[in-house]
């Protein structure tokens, strides 16, 4: 069992809907959370990041982490063709002195106009 | 703003040769880290770089060798390309935790193909 697990979809949307992302993981020891965005031949750009339970918002998008069970969500509002891209999450434990990352998947999400 | 530069941005190797990946970051981190992306697998930590002097294995080093040349810089070696190396190479590199700036950032990678 991989320690990070997200859905590869593709996930398609019409433009403006609400978009759920979703991971879990399994290693109680991660306290840093993050949500990359990549689009199709480029590298990774971290989109949010938060750490241990909570919410956070930045403009559309929103990022939760429910720790108890072990399950984050990236939410997009009133969601764009811009937002065409693949979503990935990546963790990391709160002993290391930097941040080694432990990557899901990614889902491939398509918004149609 | 450079951020992270990866040089090449393509190649193409024969099975047993080999080369180095560039990567050279300006945002002054400590740590760097060198990932592969294959379809279905995500980013996979091949070696990383906590801080200038010290390198360490992820999750699959074989065939790879780094090079941690100075803060700015961390080469990736394949000595022997295999077919199994063709993929996407991305270099990336972080501030420690506890100086709360999360995430690390990425350079625009180097796609592989070993033929």
């Amino acid at each position: 069992q991989k320690e990070v697990e997200q859905d590869p979809g593709p996930l398609s949307v019409p433009e403006g809907a609400i978009v759920s992302l979703n991971c879990t993981y399994s290693n109680s020891a991660f306290q840093y959370f993050m949500w990359y965005r990549q689009y199709s031949r480029k590298g990774p750009e971290l989109l949010m990041y938060t750490y241990s339970s909570g919410n956070k918002e930045d403009g559309r998008f929103t990022a939760q982490v429910d720790k108890s069970s072990k399950y984050i969500s990236l939410f997009i509002r009133d969601s764009q063709p811009s937002d065409s891209a693949t979503y990935l999450c990546a963790m990391s434990e709160a002993n290391t002195g930097f941040q080694k990352l432990v990557f899901g998947t990614g889902t491939r999400l398509l918004v149609s106009p | 703003n450079a951020g992270v530069t990866q040089t090449p941005k393509f190649q193409v190797l024969k099975t047993g040769q080999s080369m180095t990946l560039q990567c050279a970051q300006d945002m002054n981190h400590n740590s760097m880290y060198w990932y592969r992306q294959d379809p279905g697998m995500g980013l996979r930590l091949i070696y990383y770089s906590a801080s200038e002097g010290t390198t360490d294995k992820g999750e699959v080093p074989n065939g790879y060798n780094v090079s941690r040349l100075n803060k700015r810089e961390f080469s990736l070696r394949l000595e022997s390309a295999a077919p199994s190396q063709t993929s996407v190479y991305f270099c990336a590199s972080s501030e420690a935790l506890n100086t709360g700036f999360f995430g690390a950032f990425f350079g625009q990678g180097t796609r592989l193909t070993v033929v």
